[in-house]
């Protein structure tokens, strides 16, 4: 079965200083993945996506960037925090277009 | 393009039916519906494909009109359990066919 690693759990950090997440799916392959932020009280935002390898279709343009390294790795990054990026991210994974899209148990990055 | 969602929050009595709507200004090629718990990652509910279709899942079911680009999703019997927050995603159709755009959200509270 398929199964989708997102962490750490938590995360504070000050202002200005860099971040790194990273999701992990297992058990599928070439799946495409998504970052999700959510603010509080707030909706499910896309970030990014990819369908594949090096692939990224950016949705906001912000201080955030994303990488895919490996077919069934995804990681968001900013050299740079702001107040503003805090919030609840949430890697997802989908095995194409039309079907469900699975979310890691997400991170919740504070910005101090 | 995001969805609209509404209503935006809706209170019920346990055994009370609801409904959520869902719109897009463009056209919509499926409808998927998802429920998240606070704190948590959303869950998949059921996905909606072009083609006017209905689904049920328990006494949770939904509606997707392709004409009206409208979806609607329908508790009947609340339970305790129905509450949390429930959003709608998109694929629109004519676009790029990998990415799930999420309305804001319906903020279902459901009280003995």
């Amino acid at each position: 079965s398929q199964t989708i690693h997102q962490w750490p759990a938590t995360l504070v950090q000050p202002v200005g200083s860099p971040l790194s997440l990273e999701c992990t799916v297992e058990g599928t392959s070439n799946p495409n993945l998504y970052w999700y932020r959510q603010a509080a009280g707030r909706g499910l935002q896309l970030l990014f996506y990819s369908v594949g390898i090096g692939q990224i279709s950016s949705e906001v343009p912000q201080n955030l960037s994303a990488s895919r390294p490996q077919d069934r790795q995804f990681i968001l990054s900013s050299k740079k925090l702001l107040l503003s990026d805090s919030g609840f991210y949430l890697c997802a994974w989908g095995p194409g277009t039309y079907s469900p899209l699975h979310f890691g148990n997400g991170t919740r990055l504070t910005v101090t | 393009q995001q969805p609209v969602q509404s209503p935006q929050a809706v209170i019920l009595r346990e055994g009370e039916d609801a409904v959520i709507n869902c719109s897009s200004s463009k056209a919509l090629y499926s409808v998927h519906w998802y429920r998240q718990k606070h704190g948590e990652a959303p869950v998949f509910l059921m996905i909606l494909l072009k083609g006017g279709e209905q689904k049920g899942h328990d006494k949770i079911s939904a509606s997707f009109n392709e004409k009206k680009q409208q979806s609607s999703l329908y508790l009947t019997a609340s339970q305790l359990s129905y509450s949390g927050t429930y959003f709608c995603g998109t694929e629109n159709s004519g676009g790029s066919n990998y990415k799930l755009t999420f309305g804001k959200g319906t903020l279902l509270t459901v009280n003995p």
